[in-house]
């Protein structure tokens, strides 16, 4: 089936330190999406990339979607305590397939 | 309503009990999904609705796990003959169709076997 290879599964940063995680598959997809999930709560859509090799921005997120439509990365510049959480990636093509996720710790 | 609504948040139950979970999608919304989030791992797709038409039933662990859409709105995921590895978030999603890829989530059900 699609599976997705997101990592690295966590990383513990210090408040202002950029972040970089990544999603890759054997199989290609029509858009790639990454979400954040705090505890208690469902995944919220931070960026959705719709086109091989789009770069979006979303405040100090930033996300691209790869030219062979087989991978997709998010980066998060100058590291907040309050961008703690799990991050995941997900890919389409007909469903929605989701990574393992990716958590997050800022130490102040 | 404002958000997709689950019911309840989380939920205990002994093994060999059959559970029901309930979920309010955002009003409008035709596309409905169940994902299964067992601890440290992602997100398991189990079904989908999409309006009137047949349901997507291909990620359903087994025939123990039935759902539901009444009326093309509200949906009940039903798991029967609980068993511990059924132990999970159980997350529904909504988006106003399929082609739209905006999944806004619910806050899940915890559910517990024990």
């Amino acid at each position: 089936g699609q599976q997705l290879n997101q990592s690295p599964q966590s990383m513990f940063i210090q408040e202002g330190e950029d972040v970089s995680m990544n999603c890759t598959s054997s199989s290609i997809f029509n858009t790639w999406l990454w979400y954040k999930q705090e505890p208690g709560e469902g995944p919220v859509l931070l960026i959705a990339l719709y086109k091989a090799g789009e770069l979006t921005s979303n405040g100090r997120l930033t996300a691209q979607f790869g030219i062979t439509r087989k991978d997709s990365f998010l980066n998060i510049s100058a590291s907040i305590p309050s961008d703690v959480g799990i991050y995941f990636c997900a890919g389409q093509l007909y469903d929605m397939r989701f990574g393992a996720g990716t958590r997050l710790t800022v130490k102040p | 309503g404002a958000g997709v609504s689950q019911s309840p948040s989380n939920k205990v139950t002994e093994k060999g009990k059959d559970v029901e979970l309930r979920c309010d999608p955002i009003s409008g919304h035709t596309a409905l999904y169940w994902y299964r989030q067992s601890l440290g791992q992602g997100l398991e797709f189990l079904i989908y609705f999409q309006g009137n038409s047949a349901p997507d039933k291909s990620g359903l662990p087994s025939d123990r796990f039935s759902a539901e859409r009444t009326g093309g709105s509200v949906s009940t995921l039903t798991i029967q003959r609980t068993q511990q590895e059924d132990s999970a978030v159980y997350l529904c999603a909504s988006s106003l169709d399929r082609s739209y890829y905006g999944y806004t989530f619910g806050s899940g059900t915890r559910l517990t076997v024990v």
